[in-house]
């Protein structure tokens, strides 16, 4: 089956410094990569649609300066939390959608900012 | 996409069946019924989808009724390793949709 991984998969920082996680579709290519936000004890939130090739798409409320999405190739793709804060520690999840357009989950980054 | 409504939580004794309902009153021609679950500090997982027809596969079946307004997931022999919080997503065919996660049901497998 289709197999997408994150790395790392959890990751502390400190306050007012950048983390970049990634997001690997292994054995597909895909055309469109999504990333969720987690709050503990609540549902997945989308925070931003990215198709390779071109600037990822925001979801309302979701600062793009804050939250860099970078689709550089067909199974790769980036999310870089910029000057994180203690409120940015959160699950973070990435999903992949293949030529089918069926969509498949990684296992999640757990980031704590102290 | 339609919305979905499902209970907050269930309970289930291992070995037996879990019957996780969805209704999704709302929905439209095109759009399919998708399950996934999510085991703690995990990814979601998918389970299965239908149109229109039961599906069965490995892991789950899944019941539409008629007019489609309702589903049910059936897990026919819940292990704990099912404790999980499982979402019923209304989504459109093709390319432009979003997954879109309701609060979904915890589902508490007993021993």
């Amino acid at each position: 089956g289709a197999v997408v991984s994150q790395h790392p998969s959890w990751v502390i920082c400190k306050s007012g410094t950048s983390v970049k996680i990634e997001c690997r579709s292994l054995d597909f290519q895909a055309t469109t990569m999504f990333w969720y936000r987690q709050f503990p004890k609540q549902s997945l939130m989308l925070m931003a649609t990215s198709n390779e090739g071109s600037k990822a798409t925001y979801e309302q409320g979701v600062e793009k300066d804050k939250f860099l999405i970078n689709h550089a190739s067909l199974t790769l793709s980036t999310l870089t939390v910029t000057s994180a804060h203690p409120e940015d520690s959160s699950f973070y999840i990435c999903s992949a959608r293949d030529r089918t357009y069926e969509q498949y989950f990684g296992p999640g980054t757990r980031l704590t900012v102290t | 996409d339609a919305k979905t409504t499902q209970p907050p939580s269930m309970d289930c004794a291992e070995g037996r069946a879990a019957n996780l309902p969805c209704n999704h009153s709302t929905i439209s021609g095109n759009e399919y019924v998708y399950w996934y679950r999510q085991i703690h500090s995990q990814g979601p997982q998918y389970i299965i989808h239908g149109l229109k027809n039961n599906e069965t596969n490995e892991m789950a079946s899944l019941i539409i009724t008629e007019d489609r307004k309702s589903s049910t997931l059936i897990l026919p022999h819940a292990t704990l390793r099912d404790t999980a919080v499982y979402y019923c997503i209304v989504r459109s065919g093709g390319s432009n949709y979003k997954l879109t996660f309701g609060k979904g049901t915890l589902l508490t497998v007993n021993p």
